[in-house]
């Protein structure tokens, strides 16, 4: 399975200001994920990085307030924008389709941003 | 995709199997169950899928009902380190994975 560096893996933040988190994997990807945890709470998918056009966000996620860029098969990143401590979550990359079988997703570490 | 409904919680022994149920009744002919954990301060991590048939890896065993309406993850020798929280996902091949509350599993000594 392909193998997933996130970074930073940890920040804290002042609100208002913005953080681009970062997703590198070692080998070309179908498939790219952003996912948002919040304290507590189980993972809610954010949007689907689209390699070469814009992402695909899912209901309560925009453009602006998420903005994902994705070049190429191999690196995405995410930036929270204009960050208040609501947006105080673990977000997380996810990847797949590597080959020509699916054998489920690959998940980063996650980057664990506090707002402050 | 269909909704998942699995129990908030569960116990099970070091040693023995644990078995996690999984209702995912409106699921479609097309769906995957997908079953993923996440151990504390992780990212989840791929247990195993199935559509139809049982599956058997490594990690666990898959049993899927003849009318696919529920499923039952296996882990049949359970330690201390498969304590995490177990996510059932209905979905179709190489599309999203949606994520429900999960069960979360606590394997006592």
């Amino acid at each position: 399975s392909a193998v997933i560096s996130q970074k930073p893996s940890r920040d804290i933040c002042q609100r208002g200001t913005s953080l681009t988190i970062q997703c590198q994997v070692d080998s070309q990807v179908t498939m790219m994920f952003w996912y948002r945890q919040q304290p507590g709470q189980s993972l809610t998918l954010i949007a689907t990085a689209n390699q070469g056009s814009e992402a695909t966000y899912e209901s309560g996620f925009v453009i602006d307030k998420f903005p994902i860029s994705r070049p190429n098969l191999t690196f995405s990143t995410l930036t929270v924008s204009n960050m208040s401590p609501e947006d105080s979550s673990i977000y997380l990359c996810s990847v797949g389709g590597t080959g020509g079988s699916f054998y489920g997703y690959t998940f980063g570490s996650g980057t664990r941003l506090t707002v402050v | 995709d269909a909704k998942t409904t699995q129990p908030t919680s569960m116990d099970c022994a070091e040693g023995r199997a644990a078995n996690l149920p999984c209702n995912h009744s409106t699921i479609s002919g097309n769906e995957y169950v997908y079953w993923y954990r996440q151990i504390h301060s992780q990212g989840p991590q791929y247990i195993i899928h199935g559509l139809k048939n049982n599956e058997t890896n490594e990690m666990a065993s898959l049993i899927i009902t003849e009318d696919r309406k529920s499923s039952t993850l296996i882990l049949p020798h359970a330690t201390l380190r498969d304590t995490a929280v177990y996510y059932c996902i209905a979905a179709q091949g190489a599309q999203k994975l949606v994520f429900g509350q999960g069960t979360r599993l606590t394997i006592n000594p």
